[in-house]
């Protein structure tokens, strides 16, 4: 099975401030189809997940544009601009290019 | 507005059997993949199991050849058959729909708000 390695596992961040969590995964998420099977989610704090990017860089619908998501292959990225209170949760990628699917632990961040 | 409703669980004892279901309602259900996921106490998400819109599954290492997902979709609804359920089994369960019709089922955009299931004796 593939393993998705995320960091940190805590992200303390001032409001405003950027935010970046980090996917690593032991083997390519790029299919032949030029998509790099790789989401994004926020679970929110007693809340079920939302999807927040797919496909790598797509933003879901509603999400605000301040998250982006980025990256290639077997390293991707998603970035906040400015830290908002209501970003607080648990954010969690996965990869879809080959079940079983896969989550990487979860990043939690906080508000300093 | 899409709605995916979970029922069925509930406190088992230790190789018990559950069966959870989930109403969908607000979309083209036949058209879409559906996946459960679970999320055991205090712990991150974990994938079980998915379901193509053509009757295609899948599952995780860890519920393979104990658990079976499947659909009717005359009714709007899936299903997690769970046999010889363990305590690692704990968890709230999520039945999530694929973004995309057709037979990737992978992207969750819509989720419901999960059903406990605990496994003791």
């Amino acid at each position: 099975d593939i393993v998705i390695t995320q960091s940190p596992l805590s992200l303390p961040v001032s409001p405003g401030e950027p935010a970046s969590i980090s996917c690593r995964s032991s083997q390519s998420l790029l299919f032949s189809d030029g998509k790099n099977y790789l989401d994004w989610y926020l679970q929110k704090p007693g809340q079920s997940p939302q999807l927040l990017i797919y496909l790598g860089s797509n933003r879901a619908s509603g999400v605000p544009d301040r998250f982006s998501g980025s990256g290639s292959g077997t390293d991707f990225t998603l970035s906040i601009s400015g830290v908002e209170a209501d970003d607080v949760g648990v954010y969690y990628c996965m990869q879809t290019v080959i079940t079983p699917y896969i989550f990487g632990q979860g990043t939690k961040l906080e508000i300093k | 507005e899409v709605k995916l409703v979970e029922s069925g669980g509930g406190l088992v004892q230790p190789g018990g059997s559950l069966r959870l279901a989930c109403a969908a309602s607000g979309f083209n259900f036949n058209t879409y993949g559906m996946s459960w996921v679970r999320q055991g106490p205090g712990k991150g998400l974990e994938w079980v199991s998915g379901m193509s819109s053509g009757d295609r599954t899948r599952y995780a290492d860890s519920v393979k050849g104990r658990f079976t997902i499947s659909r009717d979709n005359s009714k709007n609804m899936l299903y997690l058959h769970m046999n010889s359920l363990r305590a690692e089994d704990t968890a709230v369960y999520h039945c999530a729909k694929g973004k995309n019709s057709g037979n990737y089922w992978g992207s969750f955009d819509y989720w419901g708000q999960g059903n406990l299931v605990t496994v003791s004796s």
